[in-house]
């Protein structure tokens, strides 16, 4: 069964810390893993794409890293702002087959 | 938990003919839906906000005559590709919040047109 489970569940942090979020999957035969961002009543917005063959991509404070062979990714936030502040969802794509993780609610706080 | 259902999982249709997908949430009502659109290698991409008794707010560059999506009631919402080509052929998906805003995502409906 492909399961994917992200932790932990709720996450606050102060402004300006660094943090990492947390996604883990039991097959490790993914086509890639995505990292979105969700803020409330809007669709999901995509951070980071991750293809099999890589092993991590960042973009600007974002630096999202894959172990296939571990079924693990994390996602690193810099420098945290209160905008980062959403539930951020992984998702496993298991060719066109997709597994989404309950989610990570961050608050970052002023 | 919740379910989100997708119909049908997979069509092949020929280029001109209209395609319609399903998307419904099992045991909850959702006002909102959302619709997504992969293409191999590339990210999910949110396509378009589906609102139960209002038109669709479709995301920027996503043509809404082309994907015409109808929320006709609190557990369903439609999205139509119209005279399909080749190039919508794409791994489409919904996704439906529940009133914790609690994402629920359908399994997904691969669509090739030939």
């Amino acid at each position: 069964k492909q399961e994917v489970t992200q932790i932990p569940a709720a996450l606050s942090v102060p402004e300006g810390e660094n943090l990492v979020l947390n996604c883990s999957f039991t097959d490790s035969a993914i086509y890639n893993l995505q990292w979105f961002r969700q803020d409330p009543g809007k669709g999901l917005t995509s951070l980071l794409l991750i293809q099999s063959s890589q092993r991590e991509q960042t973009s600007g404070r974002l630096n999202a890293s894959l172990d296939k062979s571990s079924g693990r990714s994390t996602l690193y936030i810099a420098a945290s702002q209160p905008g980062d502040s959403a539930t951020y969802l992984c998702a496993v794509n298991y060719n066109n087959d997709m597994r989404f993780g309950a989610g990570t609610r961050l608050t970052v706080k002023p | 938990g919740a379910v989100v259902s997708q119909h049908p999982s997979w069509v092949i249709c020929k280029s001109g003919t209209s395609v319609k997908i399903e998307c419904r949430s099992l045991d909850f009502q959702a006002t909102t839906m959302f619709w997504y659109r992969q293409f191999p290698k590339q990210s999910l991409m949110l396509m378009a906000t589906s609102n139960e008794g209002s038109k669709a707010t479709y995301e920027q560059g996503v043509e809404k005559d082309k994907f015409l999506i109808n929320h006709a009631s609190l557990t369903l919402s439609t999205l139509t590709v119209t005279s399909a080509h080749p190039e919508d052929s794409s791994f489409y998906i919904c996704s439906a919040p529940d009133q914790m805003e609690t994402q629920y995502f359908g399994p997904g409906t691969r669509l090739l047109v030939l």
